[in-house]
């Protein structure tokens, strides 16, 4: 069975720094693309990055680029997203997905989020 | 970046009556490549329709999607009660992979 498993969430001040992870299991990991896709209170999806099964190639949304890194450790089925100079309107729900294949593919399985806070 | 717009905001229906959702992008997705994914409060988005229209596993086939180019629809044929949700549809063709701002289907 896929598990993906968020960790991290919590409380920030505008400014400040979080880094989400994301345990994955039941499917060979290093074989998939994974994302990072948000949900701010009461809001639609937003994509916020992707990386690729090799941990390559990162993609990012133009809101958080240059403020957020996406990594992967394939040795410890683990997807990272470390997220500095962080502002009130990051606040969300951050969800970590699969991709349904190594890349151009839908998200197939997600986690249940981790919420993250960013206020004063 | 390719903008997605969904339409209606808000489908208010009857159980046993059947749904149309539209989802248009402001340029041609490649290789159709649109997803719809339907997702419950509190809960995480789960992926209902994949290349347009093919069904993911496990989704029932009340739920069919069509379309190419620009314009894609997501038809529920006949509403269960636990099909009052809302949609989204995202396009997975090229990067940034953007979502449309949502269908909510409610309760008439």
């Amino acid at each position: 069975e896929v598990q993906l498993v968020e960790s991290g969430g919590g409380l920030s001040h505008p400014g400040g720094s979080v880094r989400l992870s994301c345990a994955a299991s039941g499917f060979n990991f290093r074989s998939y693309a994974m994302a990072w896709v948000r949900q701010a209170p009461g809001k639609g999806l937003e994509w916020v990055s992707a990386i690729s099964a090799d941990g390559d190639s990162p993609y990012y949304a133009d809101s958080v680029k240059g403020r957020f890194t996406i990594s992967r450790d394939n040795s410890k089925n683990t997807l990272y997203l470390q997220m500095n100079s962080l502002r009130t309107d990051d606040t969300a729900v951050y969800y970590c997905a699969k991709f349904g294949g190594i890349w151009l593919q839908p998200l197939d399985y997600w986690g249940q989020g981790a919420l993250v806070t960013v206020s004063s | 970046e390719i903008v997605l717009t969904q339409s209606p905001g808000t489908l208010s229906l009857s159980p046993g009556e059947r749904a149309t959702l539209s989802c248009g992008a402001s340029q041609s997705v490649w290789s159709s490549k649109i997803a719809w994914y339907k997702q419950k409060p509190g809960q995480a988005p789960r992926l209902l329709i994949f290349g347009a229209s093919t069904r993911a596993a496990g989704i029932p086939d009340r739920f069919s999607g069509s379309g190419s180019g620009t314009d894609f629809i997501l038809t529920i044929s006949r509403l269960e009660p636990e099909d009052f949700a809302v949609y989204y549809c995202q396009q997975y063709g090229s990067s940034p992979f953007t979502f449309g701002p949502g269908t909510k289907v409610d309760l008439k």
